[in-house]
């Protein structure tokens, strides 16, 4: 059972438009989600997050928009950059400290 | 800036060999994972320990153990390795004192041939 998913693998946007990451979820118990972003030969480090009790969070470049009703959250990037390629990975968290992550989506940024 | 740090990036063993991956972090974290991530299936919990000594399975741990004998040091153990567990390895910490972001190593290429 995937409580998390991330229906996109890849994808190419234009340097200096907006990147736009979805994630659907199914558990109604996480609490809060979070997305990372993770380079080849990296660990994955922690880009933004948003509790369950608001719809939008926004730092810098990056906006993560939680619809409930729809389990439904998205991360936008604006503008986008050449250093934003990279996997992006949505986390919902459940309690326990334990977060469950979808599948990734590769993001390319082209010149 | 939390540290997570990983005994290996790249690790070649034979089939039916011992495996020992080791994690350590600097910032008295109590919690530790231990993650697999494989193309398409996203990252996934094997093992975590909330203390020392404490530790409880994730979604995927047949054919793993782990050890937490020091709060900074958490051990994944592939007791009898097989080709299916050659995966990419992610160890994480975070502490529920401060907030419950999960800090990540490098990661450990394992190829089991």
């Amino acid at each position: 059972d995937q409580q998390v998913k991330q229906n996109s693998p890849s994808l190419s946007v234009q340097e200096g438009r907006i990147s736009i990451l979805n994630c659907d979820y199914t558990n109604s118990m996480f609490d809060y989600f979070l997305w990372y972003k993770k380079y080849p030969a990296e660990g994955p480090t922690f880009l933004i997050s948003i509790s369950s009790i608001k719809d939008k969070n926004e730092d810098g470049r990056f906006t993560v928009f939680l619809n409930k009703s729809a389990k439904h959250l998205s991360l936008h990037i604006v503008p986008s950059q050449p250093g934003d390629s990279a996997v992006y990975f949505c986390a919902g968290h459940q309690g326990a400290q334990k977060l469950v992550f979808g599948q990734g989506t590769r993001l390319t940024i082209n010149p | 800036d939390v540290k997570v740090t990983q005994s290996s990036r790249y690790l070649v063993k034979r089939t039916g060999e011992k495996v020992f991956l080791e994690c350590v972090q600097d910032m008295d974290h109590e919690n530790m994972f231990w993650y697999r991530q494989d193309p398409g299936l996203g990252l996934r919990l094997i093992y975590f320990s909330y203390d020392v000594k404490m530790k409880e399975k994730g979604d995927i741990p047949e054919g793993y153990s782990v050890s937490r004998e020091k709060k900074e040091r958490f051990s994944l153990i592939l007791e009898s390795a097989s080709t299916n567990q050659t995966s990419m390895y992610l160890c994480a910490s975070s502490s529920p004192r401060v907030t419950d972001t999960q800090y990540f190593g490098p990661g450990t290429r394992l190829t089991v041939l």
